[in-house]
């Protein structure tokens, strides 16, 4: 099985700043087909279903806000937040879809400084 | 615009089986090139995929639940099913029902239900 490791568990951004989680994975998840990296970011509240942030590890999501941006290939992603609003405190999870079962971080909690 | 809605009892008694629907609306189980997928999250935990079935085919599932789980769909009703076998307090959770297109990524999910294993 995948694992994929988040770092950090939890890092508080002031309001206006940049924030970055990576996500690294124990193998590949570089689809040799068509050179896509099998990989979801998703953003999760309290109370609500995790919405869909990112896919392919840099394509984002219709109606995703665009200071949200994926990076990365292979086993090592990032998760950019650029001008953090207080909405985007939340709980971030990265998911890989290129080998069942299809495995989630650890989860990254994104809180106000 | 697909929408989904979990369904199903919140309280279970334990080495009772778990059984949740998710109905879909605003478009169709079949035909397509769609992952009905489910997802749970235990309090205080994180996610964990469950399984999926591609279209209406066949399931694969996540080894941690040893065989106790099946996921089926029904084009006649528009709903895809869970059942978990022999149940215990480690399988209360929210759950959650989700859909992908190809390699699209868990788009569209519903609100998720809480299951309680409890007697």
């Amino acid at each position: 099985d995948i694992v994929l490791t988040q770092s950090p568990d939890s890092l508080a951004v002031s309001l206006g700043q940049r924030a970055a989680i990576k996500c690294k994975s124990s193998q590949t998840i570089l689809h040799s087909s068509n050179n896509k990296n099998y990989l979801a970011w998703f953003q999760h509240k309290p109370g609500q279903a995790p919405k869909l942030l990112i896919y392919r590890a840099s394509a984002r999501e219709s109606g995703v806000p665009d200071r949200f941006s994926g990076s990365g290939s292979g086993t090592e992603f990032t998760l950019t937040i650029n001008n953090l609003q207080a909405e985007d405190v939340a709980v971030y999870y990265c998911q890989q879809y290129y080998s069942p079962p299809h495995s989630f971080g650890q989860g990254t909690k994104v809180e106000l400084k | 615009q697909v929408q989904l809605q979990e369904s199903g009892p919140g309280l279970v008694k334990p080495s009772q089986t778990l059984s949740l629907t998710c109905t879909v609306s605003g478009g169709s189980l079949s035909p397509g090139s769609y992952f009905w997928t489910w997802i749970r999250q235990p309090a205080g935990k994180g996610l964990e995929w469950i399984g999926h079935i591609f279209n209406t085919g066949s399931g694969t599932y996540n080894p941690s639940l040893k065989g106790r789980i099946s996921i089926s769909g029904d084009t006649s009703k528009n709903q895809f099913s869970l059942t978990l076998d022999s149940v215990t307090a480690a399988d209360t959770a929210v759950y959650y029902c989700a859909s992908q297109w190809l390699a699209d990524g868990l788009s569209t999910w519903g609100p998720g239900t809480v299951v309680i294993v409890s007697s």
